[in-house]
C-alpha cells in the first residue's frame, strides 16, 4: 500500500540555519504529495503541495520538489527562525485511495 | 480560505458520558472529512472517513457504535464519542476536502478530550 517514510529523531537547529527533512514515499498510482506543519496544541496546517513530478512547491519560505525518480519529496528552507519550531507531517494521497498517508513527523526546534 | 472550524477544544468529563465534537468547514463545502485521533508525539490515525448524506467507513479496529460520525451537511460533521473512558481521552481532529482525493485536506485546530 501507499506509505510515506520521514528521516527518523527531531531536528534542533541554530535560527538562521538551513532547514532540510527527507521524505521519502512508495505508491501504486501517481499520488499528490503535501508538508503539513502541527504547532503545539494545533491541528495541521498545509504547507506546501505538489501534484505531479518536478512541481515545485513553495510557502512562507519552505521548498518541496516532487522527484518521481527518486520518490522523494524533502522540504528545505534556506534560513529558519524560532517561529518555525513545530512538527512537520510528509503526507502522500493517491487519486485511486481516499485517504492521506503520513510520514511519522519530525519535531524541528529552532534555538535563538 | 479553506478554514475548518472545531469545536470544543478542551473539554474534560466524567467517565461514562458521551462528548460531541462539531467540525465545520467555514468558507468551502466539503465533499469528504475525515476524523483523525492522535496521540503524543505520534502521527495522526485515521479513524474514518464521511461523505455527506451517506454512512462513515470506518477503519479496522474503530468501533463504530463508540465513535459515531454524522455528516448531514457539506459544512459540517460531527464525532460523538459514547460512553466515553478514561481510554478514549486523546486529541481528536477532523479535516475536510473539497473535491477528489489529488486535494488537500484542511485540518481543524483540534479537540483535547479528557476523561476522568
Amino acid at each position: 500500500g501507499d506509505s510515506v517514510t520521514q528521516m527518523e529523531g527531531p531536528v534542533t537547529l541554530s535560527e538562521e540555519a538551513c532547514l532540510t527533512i527527507n521524505c521519502t514515499y512508495t505508491a501504486t498510482g501517481y499520488p499528490s504529495l503535501f508538508w503539513y506543519v502541527q504547532y503545539p496544541g494545533e491541528g495541521l496546517q498545509l504547507l506546501l503541495k505538489a501534484t505531479k513530478a518536478d512541481d515545485k512547491g513553495s510557502n512562507k519560505g519552505f521548498e518541496a520538489t516532487y522527484r518521481k525518480e527518486t520518490t522523494s519529496f524533502h522540504l528545505e528552507k534556506g534560513s529558519v527562525q524560532v517561529s518555525d519550531s513545530a512538527v512537520y507531517f510528509c503526507a502522500l494521497s493517491d487519486n485511486g485511495n481516499n485517504r492521506l498517508a503520513f510520514g511519522k513527523g519530525n519535531q524541528v526546534v529552532v534555538i535563538p | 480560505g479553506a478554514v475548518v472550524s472545531q469545536h470544543p477544544s478542551w473539554v474534560i468529563c466524567k467517565s461514562g458520558t458521551s462528548v460531541k465534537i462539531e467540525c465545520r468547514s467555514l468558507d468551502f463545502q466539503a465533499t469528504t472529512m475525515f476524523w483523525y485521533r492522535q496521540f503524543p508525539k505520534q502521527s495522526l490515525m485515521l479513524m474514518a472517513t464521511s461523505n455527506e448524506g451517506s454512512k462513515a467507513t470506518y477503519e479496522q479496529g474503530v468501533e463504530k457504535d463508540k465513535f459515531l460520525i454524522n455528516h448531514a451537511s457539506l459544512t459540517l460533521s460531527t464525532l460523538t464519542v459514547t460512553s466515553a473512558h478514561p481510554e478514549d481521552s486523546s486529541f481528536y481532529i477532523c479535516s475536510a476536502r473539497q473535491g477528489t482525493s489529488n486535494q488537500p485536506q484542511h485540518f481543524g485546530d483540534g479537540t483535547r478530550l479528557s476523561i476522568l
